[in-house]
């Protein structure tokens, strides 16, 4: 059964690093072909993709948020990461942690974050 | 970047209504993919590869299309269907989706 649930701090203010994890369970990132993916979802508004880490510890990002990502893998754990810095209110949305052996499969349920002053 | 254009915005089916949503690419992808997503749960997937019905997901939804047109069709529209479907191509990257069609029950 593979499950995965983002955690995060909930509310932060603007300039702060934002640090998500993701925990899973039911698969490994150690697998060959297996990644984790990032996408959040500002309320009431669309999906957009952030950051995909692999099992050999490959990384893709969304150039839209230029060097402000940074995704990582605890494989022992079964947990991924990823770290946005110099947040401001734009990045306030629901995260999502996804499973990717070749397409997002298995879903969190997502965390919210706010970011407000 | 790939842009993926959703139409329409925002429609209403009518039960065993046939359903069709589009989605357009602005460069040609390998595969499409589409999920659900109601009120504020995650998005579960539908259709894998195009055409690949995602497991437990009812047969009465179905995909296709190839290069830079793709469509989700639903053969008879069940009031559980009200939802907002994204497609989403994983071609290249950045990864994008369309901006969503908001299928509501008449």
């Amino acid at each position: 059964q593979v499950t995965l649930k983002e955690s995060g701090p909930g509310i932060l203010q603007p300039s702060q690093t934002l640090s998500l994890t993701c925990t899973f369970s039911g698969f490994s990132l150690s697998t060959y072909g297996m990644g984790v993916g990032w996408i959040r979802q500002p309320s009431g508004k669309g999906l957009e993709w952030l950051a995909n880490i692999w099992w050999d510890d490959d990384k893709y990002y969304n150039p839209s948020l230029k060097n402000r990502l940074t995704i990582s893998k605890d494989t022992s754990n079964n947990q991924a990461f990823l770290k946005i810095t110099n947040v401001d209110t734009a990045d306030t949305a629901t995260y999502y942690c996804a499973r990717m052996p070749y397409y997002f499969d298995y879903w969190g349920q997502g965390v919210m974050v706010t970011v407000s002053s | 970047e790939i842009v993926l254009t959703q139409s329409p915005t925002t429609m209403a089916a009518s039960p065993g209504e046939k359903v069709t949503l589009t989605c357009l690419a602005s460069s040609s992808v390998n595969y499409m993919y589409w999920y659900q997503q109601k009120s504020s749960a995650s998005p579960k997937l539908l259709i894998y590869y195009t055409s690949s019905l995602a497991s437990g997901v009812p047969d009465r939804f179905s995909g296709s299309g190839s290069g830079t047109s793709y469509s989700l069709t639903i053969s008879s529209m069940e009031a559980e269907d009200a939802a907002i479907y994204y497609c989403l191509q994983l071609t290249s990257t950045p990864y994008t989706f369309g901006a969503g069609t908001k299928l509501e029950l008449k």
